[in-house]
């Protein structure tokens, strides 16, 4: 069974910075690209960020573009969010989802549980 | 405001059809394929539709895709009660290189 486990959430003040965890299991690691998407309070779905199957290759939405990187460890089948200068509208669940070819696209699934990103200002 | 433009709402009594639209642009729903997800609240998103009109397995034949030029459709037949959820369409942009996914649609059963 494929499964994504979403992990580092917590509330940090506004400037700050964060990495979220997301631990896969039940596929081949490399194989998939893998993306981020969150949603703040009171609002739609947000694609965020995502990479490539290899590692090579990343993106990122225009609003954290600078701000936060995307990274996948192949040895602990995990891949993560590094989310530095934190701000208020970053305020939103958190969650991994698994691509279903090489490169990103928005076939995701399926999808962790979500952790929760608080930034107070 | 979304690159992909949804209703904020639909509704429909059970057992009736709804359609929901996605309109984008060229570079994205004309150039690329689009999915589509259900969201409750605090729970993960379920993919409905892939590639405009794939369902995965376990998605029954009341969920149907389509795509035409720069929009795509969600069609859901037979409404139940459970279906009241969030719907969101979702598509690749290759003018940003970046994932998109449209504002999404509350389904009310009535």
């Amino acid at each position: 069974e494929v499964q994504l486990l979403e992990s580092g959430g917590d509330l940090i003040q506004s400037g700050g910075s964060l990495r979220l965890s997301c631990a896969v299991s039940g596929f081949t690691f490399t194989n998939y690209a893998l993306t981020w998407v969150r949603q703040a309070p009171g609002k739609g779905l947000e694609w965020v960020s995502a990479v490539t199957d290899s590692g090579d290759d990343t993106h990122y939405a225009d609003s954290v573009r600078g701000r936060f990187t995307i990274s996948r460890d192949r040895s602990k089948n995990t891949f993560y969010l590094q989310m530095n200068g934190l701000r208020a509208e970053d305020t939103a669940v958190y969650y991994c989802a698994k691509g279903h070819i090489e490169r990103p696209t928005l076939w995701l699934d399926p999808w962790g549980q979500g952790t929760l990103v608080t930034v107070s200002s | 405001q979304s690159v992909l433009t949804q209703p904020p709402s639909v509704s429909a009594a059970p057992g009736q059809k709804v359609n929901i639209s996605c309109s984008g642009s060229s570079s994205t729903i004309g150039n690329n394929y689009v999915s589509w997800y259900q969201h409750f609240p605090g729970t993960a998103p379920k993919l409905l539709i892939y590639e405009n009109t794939k369902r995965p397995s376990g998605i029954p034949d009341r969920i149907s895709g389509s795509k035409s030029g720069t929009s795509a459709t969600l069609g859901i037949t037979g409404l139940q009660s459970g279906d009241e959820a969030d719907y969101y369409c979702g598509t690749w942009d290759s003018s940003q290189s970046s994932g998109v996914f449209g504002g999404g649609t509350h389904l009310t059963v009535l």
